[in-house]
């Protein structure tokens, strides 16, 4: 069945870097039909865009968060992963690892079911 | 950067039509999907490219986007579409959210 499954560390140290990484099953990395993202929504809040990554590597970001996320692929592993550094209180969120359709304006037609990463000493 | 509003809150009595806006700066000549979040789930594609409905998504369920204004439009309203609404579009180098919608059916 076709899912996407995050992991990583549930609890962050304010000032150190975020790390989560994405798994891809059920269906190939590698298409020309999709990018591959992360979203984070705030508890109670609304949904926010870190960027989203081609399989080739080719990387947009969100112009907000452009100095402290990087974002990566690993075709063999049928991976993408993000890094977000300097993490404050603010970076407290649930993160979405997501797909989107390239040619229906980043439409995203299949989400991971979310992990809560918490920033806090 | 570009900006998408809709209004916080929407409320509507079962049976009867839900119209949920997302306005933006020349929004029409945009593509435009929506996303129904209930509490403690992942969003849920119900509406892309303006007017598509994914597999699976009720036939009353449906989209529109002209001028400044996309709409999303719930006909015959059940009480299983309570839920938060997000419209979503991409402005170059990013995807773009609205701040997100409650719909409340009393």
């Amino acid at each position: 069945q076709l899912q996407l499954q995050e992991a990583g560390p549930g609890l962050v140290k304010p000032s150190e870097t975020l790390s989560l990484t994405c798994t891809v099953s059920g269906d190939s990395i590698n298409s020309s039909t999709y990018y591959w993202g992360w979203i984070r929504q705030p508890p109670g809040r609304g949904l926010e865009s870190l960027g989203t990554i081609y399989y080739t590597g080719s990387p947009y970001y969100n112009p907000s968060l452009k100095t402290r996320v990087d974002m990566s692929v690993d075709t063999s592993k049928k991976q993408f992963s993000l890094k977000l550094s300097s993490v404050t209180a603010a970076d407290t969120a649930i993160y979405y690892c997501a797909r989107h359709i390239v040619m229906a304006a980043s439409a995203i037609d299949l989400w991971g079911q979310g992990t809560l990463v918490t920033v806090s000493s | 950067s570009y900006e998408l509003t809709q209004p916080p809150s929407v409320s509507v009595s079962p049976g009867q039509t839900a119209s949920i806006t997302c306005s933006g700066s020349k929004l029409g000549e945009r593509y435009v999907s929506w996303y129904q979040q209930k509490p403690d789930q992942s969003p849920l594609l119900v509406i892309y490219q303006d007017i598509q409905r994914p597999s699976g998504i009720p036939e009353r369920m449906s989209g529109s986007n002209s001028g400044n204004t996309a709409t999303l439009t719930i006909s015959g309203t059940q009480a299983l579409d309570e839920a938060d609404y997000y419209c979503q579009t991409w402005d170059t180098p990013t995807v773009v959210f609205g701040g997100g919608t409650k719909l409340t059916v009393l």
